[in-house]
Protein backbone atom coordinates (compact mmCIF):
# COMPACT_ATOMS: atom_id res chain seq x y z
CA UNK A 1 0.00 0.00 0.00
CA UNK A 2 1.31 3.78 -1.02
CA UNK A 3 1.74 5.49 1.81
CA UNK A 4 -0.32 8.16 0.22
CA UNK A 5 -2.54 7.92 -2.77
CA UNK A 6 -4.37 10.74 -4.57
CA UNK A 7 -7.09 10.27 -6.97
CA UNK A 8 -5.67 9.62 -10.40
CA UNK A 9 -6.95 12.56 -12.66
CA UNK A 10 -6.80 14.01 -14.91
CA UNK A 11 -9.44 16.42 -13.52
CA UNK A 12 -10.91 18.76 -16.42
CA UNK A 13 -13.55 21.23 -14.66
CA UNK A 14 -15.38 24.32 -16.87
CA UNK A 15 -14.25 27.83 -15.14
CA UNK A 16 -16.35 28.66 -12.30
CA UNK A 17 -17.01 25.15 -11.26
CA UNK A 18 -15.67 23.50 -7.89
CA UNK A 19 -12.90 21.04 -8.29
CA UNK A 20 -12.44 18.43 -5.79
CA UNK A 21 -8.92 16.16 -4.95
CA UNK A 22 -9.05 13.67 -2.78
CA UNK A 23 -6.30 12.02 -0.82
CA UNK A 24 -6.04 9.23 1.03
CA UNK A 25 -3.05 8.12 3.65
CA UNK A 26 -1.86 4.74 5.62
CA UNK A 27 0.17 5.93 8.81
CA UNK A 28 -2.80 6.49 11.33
CA UNK A 29 -0.95 8.77 13.51
CA UNK A 30 0.17 11.15 10.80
CA UNK A 31 -1.05 14.89 12.37
CA UNK A 32 0.15 17.44 9.52
CA UNK A 33 -1.42 16.82 6.05
CA UNK A 34 -0.31 19.63 2.84
CA UNK A 35 -2.00 20.48 -0.18
CA UNK A 36 1.30 21.92 -2.50
CA UNK A 37 0.02 23.35 -6.35
CA UNK A 38 2.95 22.29 -9.16
CA UNK A 39 2.66 24.35 -12.26
CA UNK A 40 4.64 22.47 -15.08
CA UNK A 41 8.50 22.43 -14.60
CA UNK A 42 8.19 24.56 -11.35
CA UNK A 43 8.67 23.77 -7.90
CA UNK A 44 5.79 23.00 -5.73
CA UNK A 45 4.43 25.58 -3.42
CA UNK A 46 2.06 25.15 -0.20
CA UNK A 47 -1.20 26.48 -1.10
CA UNK A 48 -2.90 24.74 2.04
CA UNK A 49 -1.87 22.76 5.47
CA UNK A 50 -4.48 21.47 7.88
CA UNK A 51 -3.76 19.48 11.38
CA UNK A 52 -7.25 19.25 12.59
CA UNK A 53 -10.26 17.65 11.81
CA UNK A 54 -12.46 19.36 10.08
CA UNK A 55 -12.54 22.07 7.36
CA UNK A 56 -10.28 24.90 6.66
CA UNK A 57 -11.05 27.93 4.15
CA UNK A 58 -8.54 30.05 2.78
CA UNK A 59 -9.84 32.77 0.03
CA UNK A 60 -11.35 30.07 -2.56
CA UNK A 61 -9.42 27.03 -0.87
CA UNK A 62 -11.30 24.63 1.51
CA UNK A 63 -8.95 21.87 3.04
CA UNK A 64 -10.87 18.62 4.70
CA UNK A 65 -9.60 16.36 7.11
CA UNK A 66 -10.88 12.78 8.67
CA UNK A 67 -8.24 11.27 10.79
CA UNK A 68 -10.80 8.42 11.92
CA UNK A 69 -11.13 7.65 7.54
CA UNK A 70 -7.34 8.89 6.92
CA UNK A 71 -8.46 11.25 4.16
CA UNK A 72 -7.92 14.54 3.34
CA UNK A 73 -9.47 16.95 0.52
CA UNK A 74 -8.71 19.86 -1.08
CA UNK A 75 -12.32 21.86 -3.00
CA UNK A 76 -11.30 24.67 -5.12
CA UNK A 77 -14.38 26.81 -5.80
CA UNK A 78 -14.87 29.01 -8.56
CA UNK A 79 -12.55 27.56 -10.34
CA UNK A 80 -10.29 29.44 -12.59
CA UNK A 81 -7.73 29.00 -15.64
CA UNK A 82 -4.71 30.18 -13.45
CA UNK A 83 -5.76 27.16 -11.45
CA UNK A 84 -4.57 24.71 -13.75
CA UNK A 85 -1.79 22.86 -12.30
CA UNK A 86 -0.60 19.68 -10.37
CA UNK A 87 -1.77 19.25 -6.69
CA UNK A 88 0.29 17.36 -4.37
CA UNK A 89 -1.12 15.97 -1.15
CA UNK A 90 1.38 15.68 1.12
CA UNK A 91 1.32 13.68 5.05
CA UNK A 92 3.67 13.94 8.11
CA UNK A 93 4.87 10.18 8.52
CA UNK A 94 3.95 9.54 12.33
CA UNK A 95 6.60 7.09 12.00
CA UNK A 96 9.43 9.79 11.04
CA UNK A 97 8.27 13.03 12.50
CA UNK A 98 9.89 15.04 9.91
CA UNK A 99 9.72 13.39 6.24
CA UNK A 100 6.63 14.12 3.82
CA UNK A 101 5.58 11.46 2.14
CA UNK A 102 3.61 13.28 -1.06
CA UNK A 103 1.32 11.52 -3.15
CA UNK A 104 1.54 11.07 -7.25
CA UNK A 105 -0.49 14.54 -7.59
CA UNK A 106 -3.47 14.74 -9.33
CA UNK A 107 -3.27 17.32 -12.26
CA UNK A 108 -6.04 19.90 -12.89
CA UNK A 109 -7.34 21.60 -15.78
CA UNK A 110 -9.79 24.60 -15.87
CA UNK A 111 -11.39 24.90 -19.25
CA UNK A 112 -12.87 28.65 -19.86
CA UNK B 1 14.63 37.13 0.61
CA UNK B 2 13.58 33.78 2.25
CA UNK B 3 14.54 31.19 -0.14
CA UNK B 4 16.14 28.02 -1.50
CA UNK B 5 18.45 27.80 -4.02
CA UNK B 6 19.91 24.86 -6.49
CA UNK B 7 22.15 25.24 -8.63
CA UNK B 8 22.32 24.77 -12.16
CA UNK B 9 18.47 24.46 -13.37
CA UNK B 10 19.31 22.59 -16.22
CA UNK B 11 21.98 19.73 -17.05
CA UNK B 12 23.03 17.42 -19.40
CA UNK B 13 26.09 14.96 -18.98
CA UNK B 14 27.17 11.73 -20.17
CA UNK B 15 27.36 8.15 -18.16
CA UNK B 16 29.86 8.04 -15.83
CA UNK B 17 30.92 11.20 -15.10
CA UNK B 18 30.94 12.61 -11.79
CA UNK B 19 28.36 15.55 -10.90
CA UNK B 20 27.12 17.80 -8.11
CA UNK B 21 23.64 19.50 -7.49
CA UNK B 22 24.12 22.35 -4.91
CA UNK B 23 21.38 24.05 -2.57
CA UNK B 24 21.53 26.61 0.00
CA UNK B 25 18.90 27.99 2.56
CA UNK B 26 19.18 31.44 4.22
CA UNK B 27 16.03 30.61 6.15
CA UNK B 28 18.23 28.60 8.74
CA UNK B 29 15.98 25.95 8.67
CA UNK B 30 17.61 22.49 10.53
CA UNK B 31 15.88 19.39 8.16
CA UNK B 32 17.07 19.40 4.37
CA UNK B 33 16.18 17.10 2.08
CA UNK B 34 16.67 15.95 -1.98
CA UNK B 35 13.50 14.57 -4.16
CA UNK B 36 13.35 13.09 -7.32
CA UNK B 37 10.01 13.28 -9.45
CA UNK B 38 9.45 11.35 -12.54
CA UNK B 39 6.04 10.97 -14.25
CA UNK B 40 3.31 9.23 -12.03
CA UNK B 41 5.51 8.37 -9.21
CA UNK B 42 5.19 11.74 -7.27
CA UNK B 43 7.86 12.87 -5.37
CA UNK B 44 10.50 10.48 -4.11
CA UNK B 45 12.68 11.47 -1.03
CA UNK B 46 16.21 10.73 -1.89
CA UNK B 47 18.09 11.68 1.31
CA UNK B 48 17.35 14.00 4.17
CA UNK B 49 19.44 16.20 7.12
CA UNK B 50 18.32 16.09 10.43
CA UNK B 51 21.16 18.71 11.07
CA UNK B 52 24.83 19.49 9.57
CA UNK B 53 26.33 16.47 9.81
CA UNK B 54 23.41 14.46 10.11
CA UNK B 55 22.67 12.40 6.99
CA UNK B 56 19.83 9.85 6.52
CA UNK B 57 18.57 7.92 3.57
CA UNK B 58 15.51 8.22 1.88
CA UNK B 59 13.21 6.06 -0.56
CA UNK B 60 15.64 6.12 -3.20
CA UNK B 61 19.32 6.62 -2.15
CA UNK B 62 21.30 4.16 -4.58
CA UNK B 63 23.59 5.99 -7.10
CA UNK B 64 23.47 9.15 -4.71
CA UNK B 65 25.26 10.67 -1.52
CA UNK B 66 24.90 13.75 0.37
CA UNK B 67 27.05 16.09 2.79
CA UNK B 68 25.71 18.97 5.52
CA UNK B 69 29.11 20.19 5.91
CA UNK B 70 27.24 23.67 6.85
CA UNK B 71 24.03 24.48 7.98
CA UNK B 72 22.66 26.31 4.73
CA UNK B 73 23.82 23.84 2.47
CA UNK B 74 23.12 20.63 1.20
CA UNK B 75 24.93 19.34 -2.16
CA UNK B 76 23.23 16.05 -3.70
CA UNK B 77 26.74 14.19 -5.28
CA UNK B 78 26.32 11.49 -8.19
CA UNK B 79 29.61 9.67 -8.49
CA UNK B 80 28.69 7.59 -11.92
CA UNK B 81 25.60 9.47 -12.90
CA UNK B 82 23.22 6.68 -15.69
CA UNK B 83 20.42 6.80 -17.49
CA UNK B 84 17.74 6.08 -15.18
CA UNK B 85 18.77 9.47 -12.70
CA UNK B 86 17.38 11.23 -15.64
CA UNK B 87 14.89 13.29 -13.87
CA UNK B 88 13.64 16.20 -12.38
CA UNK B 89 15.67 17.14 -9.04
CA UNK B 90 14.15 19.23 -5.82
CA UNK B 91 16.13 20.52 -3.04
CA UNK B 92 13.68 21.47 0.15
CA UNK B 93 13.89 22.89 3.58
CA UNK B 94 12.46 23.01 6.47
CA UNK B 95 12.16 24.10 10.14
CA UNK B 96 12.42 20.95 12.67
CA UNK B 97 9.68 21.53 15.49
CA UNK B 98 8.34 19.30 18.06
CA UNK B 99 4.52 18.89 18.17
CA UNK B 100 1.84 18.68 15.36
CA UNK B 101 2.29 21.61 13.41
CA UNK B 102 5.57 21.31 11.60
CA UNK B 103 7.56 21.00 8.62
CA UNK B 104 5.94 23.36 6.00
CA UNK B 105 8.95 22.15 3.09
CA UNK B 106 9.92 25.26 1.32
CA UNK B 107 11.78 24.13 -2.19
CA UNK B 108 14.61 25.18 -4.28
CA UNK B 109 13.40 25.61 -8.73
CA UNK B 110 14.12 22.23 -9.25
CA UNK B 111 17.01 21.12 -11.38
CA UNK B 112 16.69 19.04 -14.56
CA UNK B 113 18.88 16.46 -15.37
CA UNK B 114 19.67 14.26 -18.20
CA UNK B 115 22.53 11.86 -18.10
CA UNK B 116 22.65 9.98 -22.02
Amino acid sequence: QKEVEQNSGPLSVPEGAIASLNCTYSDRGSQSFFWYRQYSGKSPELIMSIYSNGDKEDGRFTAQLNKASQYVSLLIRDSQPSDSATYLCAVNMFRDDYKLSFGAGTTVTVRA
Amino acid sequence: EAQVTQNPRYLITVTGKKLTVTCSQNMNHEYMSWYRQDPGLGLRQIYYSMNVEVTDKGDVPEGYKVSRKEKRNFPLILESPSPNQTSLYFCASSFVRVGPMNTEAFFGQGTRLTVV
